[in-house]
């Protein structure tokens, strides 16, 4: 069974520009998660989606990020203006049931 | 709101040693708590979970216990290897509505040769 896939696996931009992620989950889950992990933190759930519809986004700020799960399959994390602090590793994980299964992540690099 | 702490933050030992992570949280209305691991530079490998009408789960050398009530939890790995060197995180879940993780911050281990 192929896992979580996430691309790309590293990024390094300038601050204010803007970047995107993007997440293909393992076939048949119906939730798709986006966290961000701070260097020498735990993971922060940033939005949840079920299907193609949104679930949590109590933590995204939206005045920056936006996300979107076309089709309810793939998904992608848009961040736009960047700032210093959003450097970071961008997790991406799929559950079908209580299990989230996580891809590689995506290392941003804000300068 | 629930909190996660993970305590200690590192950890270093030598290979053989038993060893103990400690995790706690502040809510104890949690449906469940996960063990996770992760390696520099991937993703997190989930080791054990535990409902919370459950009190240990054991897989291989890896032992987790659930204290509910008092917001706590341990991951115990028994004859530690060099393999097994790697950041430990501990996640909670608060109810079946929505599957939302709140992790704690890891703990670093070292297990050296």
């Amino acid at each position: 069974e192929a896992g979580v896939a996430q691309s790309p696996r590293y990024k390094i931009i300038e601050k204010r520009q803007s970047v995107a992620f993007w997440c293909n989950p393992i076939s048949g889950h119906a939730t798709l998660y986006w966290y961000q992990q701070i260097l020498g933190q735990g993971p922060k759930l940033l939005i949840q989606f079920q299907n193609n519809g949104v679930v949590d986004d109590s933590q995204l700020p939206k005045d920056r990020f936006s996300a979107e799960r076309l089709k309810g399959v793939d998904s992608t994390l848009k961040i736009q203006p960047a700032k210093l602090e959003d450097s970071a590793v961008y997790l991406c994980a799929s559950s079908l049931y209580l299990e989230q299964y996580f891809g590689p992540g995506t290392r941003l690099t804000v300068t | 709101k629930q909190e996660v702490t993970q305590i200690p933050a590192a950890l270093s030992v030598p290979e053989g040693e038993n060893l103990v992570l400690n995790c706690s949280f502040t809510d104890s209305a949690i449906y469940n708590l996960q063990w996770f691991r992760q390696d520099p530079g991937k993703g997190l490998t989930s080791l054990l979970l535990i409902q919370s009408s459950q009190r240990e789960q054991t897989s291989g050398r890896l032992n987790a216990s659930l204290d509910k009530s008092s917001g706590r939890s341990t991951l115990y790995i028994a004859a530690s290897q060099p393999g097994d060197s790697a950041t430990y995180l501990c996640a909670v879940k608060k109810n079946n509505a929505g599957n939302m993780l709140t992790f704690g911050g890891g703990t670093r281990l070292m297990v050296k040769p």
